[in-house]
């Protein structure tokens, strides 16, 4: 079974870093795209970014980019997402969710972060 | 700040149809046939019903189909049931940005 696992909810305080994870199993990690998503508390999906894992190619959103980090380790099969300064904004669940051609399917089951 | 438009809510009956729009621009939905569809249920991670206009994935009911014309794309939902109140999200190729994706806003759709 194809499967996205995330790391779990995590609370932290304005100015801290963080690193939260996505593992994918039961396909070749390599060949496809991984993307990752926010949604703030009752608001819609946002595009963050997307890693092209074979090759490292990583294309941020002009709303992201400068405000977080994508990352890949694939010897485990994992995707990080990291902050070096949390702002109160950063609130929201984030999704990461694996890529062919324009469809994204499955998704991780979302990490929740607040910070306050 | 989302390039697809979609209605911020619908509602129908049990047992009704209902479709739900999503319009875009030359740009994206209207030349590339790359339209997804995502069921999202409260709490809950976004479920992949439609790709590619209208293709549906193994495990997405038969009631659930997608079409195009021009610039907007529909999702439409045969014999509504309580299980399909969610909010729904199409999502498409697009030129305009180096990511090549977009979102519509959601829709909630309440049974």
């Amino acid at each position: 079974e194809v499967q996205l696992v995330q790391s779990g909810a995590e609370v932290k305080r304005p100015g801290e870093s963080l690193k939260i994870s996505c593992q994918g199993s039961g396909y070749n990690f390599t060949i496809f795209r991984l993307a990752w998503v926010r949604q703030r508390p009752g608001k819609g999906l946002e595009w963050m970014g997307v890693i092209s894992v074979g090759d490292s190619d990583m294309r941020y959103s002009p709303s992201f980019q400068g405000q977080v980090t994508f990352s890949i380790d694939t010897s485990i099969n994992t995707a990080y997402l990291h902050w070096t300064s949390l702002k109160a904004s950063d609130s929201a669940t984030y999704f990461c969710t694996r890529g062919g051609g324009g469809t994204f399917d499955p998704w991780g089951q979302g990490t929740p972060v607040t910070v306050s | 700040q989302s390039v697809l438009t979609q209605p911020a809510s619908v509602s129908g009956s049990p047992g009704q149809p209902i479709t739900i729009p999503c319009t875009g621009t030359s740009g994206d939905i209207g030349s590339y046939n790359y339209v997804s569809w995502y069921q999202q249920h409260p709490g809950k991670a976004p479920k992949l019903i439609i790709y590619d206009v209208t293709q549906r994935p193994s495990g997405a009911s038969y009631r659930f189909s997608g079409s195009k014309s021009g610039n907007t794309a529909s999702l439409t939902i045969a014999g509504l049931r309580a299980e399909d109140e969610a909010d729904y999200y199409c999502t498409s190729f697009t030129r305009a940005n180096s990511l090549h994706l977009v979102f519509g806003g959601g829709t909630k759709l309440t049974v």
